[in-house]
């Protein structure tokens, strides 16, 4: 079955150490996105990337960085520099030429950093 | 930009209950229209969507108008069940030349008791 598969379910980091989330997808999707979770606030984007080799920051970018140099990967790395990383991470895909195309969540990564 | 504003949470209902959970959004041009729904410790599941203005979204029991003249896009079901219980997500998207990015509202919790 095709779908976006996020590794792993729960992270546990120390404060000041950079931490490496995976997202995986086998639906040959050329758009992928970060969002972020918290409590309450619904989510929102952090970066995503239309095509391979090409990404874009979302309205939190600032203490993230990502890379997409497969169709099928998307990482995004939560840098030091990210105040408040505590959160759940969840990647997404999509068609990105396609009217209205929704889309496709993974399970999300729990974060946290103590 | 764009937003969405959606009813806070909780809502708790008894089983076979009506559902209505609230949904506003501001968007400039002429966004398509999302539900989300969202199962513990999970990530999102696509519910229903409505491209344009009249349009009608069901799934699953669940039924939302695109009411371009109000900018509402409220989420109905007739008789709820236990099985409901989730966090529901209103969101727009301003479609492939916007890289098919979701506005997310901040999700409302729906507890339906037996």
């Amino acid at each position: 079955d095709g779908g976006i598969t996020q590794s792993p379910k729960y992270l546990f980091r120390k404060e000041g150490q950079n931490v490496t989330l995976s997202c995986e997808q086998n639906l040959n999707h050329d758009a992928m996105y970060w969002y972020r979770q918290d409590p309450g606030q619904g989510l929102r984007l952090i970066y995503y990337s239309q095509i391979v080799n090409d990404f874009q920051k979302g309205d939190i970018a600032e203490g993230y960085s990502v890379s997409r140099e497969k169709k099928e990967s998307f990482p995004l790395t939560v840098t030091s520099a990210q105040k408040n990383p505590t959160a759940f991470y969840l990647c997404a895909s999509s068609i990105p030429d396609r009217i209205n195309s929704p889309l496709h969540f993974g399970n999300g990564t729990r974060l946290t950093v103590t | 930009g764009n937003s969405v504003t959606q009813m806070e949470g909780p809502v708790t209902l008894s089983e076979e209950a009506f559902l209505t959970i609230n949904c506003t959004y501001t968007a400039t041009g002429y966004p398509s229209l999302f539900w989300y729904v969202q199962y513990p410790g999970e990530g999102l599941q696509l519910l229903l969507k409505a491209t344009k203005a009249d349009d009608k979204g069901s799934n699953k029991g669940f039924e939302a108008t695109y009411r371009k003249e109000t900018t509402s896009f409220h989420l109905e079901k007739g008789s709820v069940q236990v099985s409901d219980s989730a966090v529901y997500f209103c969101a727009l998207s301003e479609g492939a030349a916007a890289g098919n990015k979701l506005t997310f509202g901040g999700g409302t919790r729906v507890l339906v008791k037996p």
